[in-house]
């Protein structure tokens, strides 16, 4: 079935150093994808999203990425601190389907001092 | 801060009796969604509420019912309970006329089905 997965379940990178997390998707209907950050606790914060019509897309310190014609999406972190340390997710869903998301599985980042 | 709030934050029940988790939207949203989230997985859709009216259901059996209220505040009840239902039940508001799927989480009702 339609699925959203994740390459590594978890990733651990130097504090100061640019964290990469990606993920795949398989639903060519989706035209919109959210990353999401999960620390211990808490529900889901949303990070940045990005549309089908784009391909990049940078917030604070964060870039995601998007290729569609290979189905994978990027979260790219840069100067990665201590506070960074979760859970990220990667979602996708379509246009106004009732806002459902479907959600990857989840990796872990842990930024080492 | 989300503005999203649920209670209880933690609970735990036997096998077979029923339990209701109840979600505040944030201020002005006015579509709610719950989500399940078994430990070390992500979030699955259970359904949507939308003007006091289902708006979309996941693959989750009919004894996982909602409601919501007028204040657009809702709840998850969940009868029969078995033990994979022990997860953490998110609830999610948004706006539904945005259009975008942005939603904004609560920190979740833990549930421990023993």
């Amino acid at each position: 079935g339609e699925s959203v997965g994740l390459h590594l379940p978890t990733l651990s990178v130097q504090e100061g150093d640019n964290s990469i997390i990606n993920c795949a998707y398989s639903n060519s209907a989706s035209d919109y994808f959210i990353w999401y950050k999960q620390e211990s606790g808490k529900g889901p914060q949303f990070i940045i999203d990005i549309r089908s019509n784009m391909d990049k897309r940078q917030g604070q310190r964060v870039t995601v990425l998007l290729n569609k014609t290979v189905k994978h999406l990027s979260l790219q972190i840069a100067a990665t601190q201590p506070g960074d340390s979760a859970v990220y997710f990667c979602a996708e869903t379509i246009s106004g389907a009732n806002s459902k998301l479907t959600f990857g599985k989840g990796i872990t980042l842990s930024v080492r001092p | 801060e989300t503005g999203v709030t649920q209670s209880p934050t933690h609970l735990i029940k036997t096998r077979g009796q029923q339990v209701t988790l109840r979600c505040s939207s944030q201020s002005g949203h006015n579509t709610v969604s719950w989500y399940q989230q078994a430990l070390g997985q992500g979030p699955q859709f259970i359904f949507q509420y939308y003007r006091e009216e289902e708006n979309g259901r996941g693959n989750f059996p009919p004894r996982f019912s909602g409601l919501q209220f007028p204040n657009y505040s809702s709840e998850l009840n969940v009868n029969a309970l078995e033990l994979d239902d022990s997860a953490l039940y998110l609830c999610a508001s948004s706006l539904q006329l945005a259009g975008t799927g942005e939603l904004f989480f609560g920190e979740g009702s833990r549930l421990t089905v023993l």
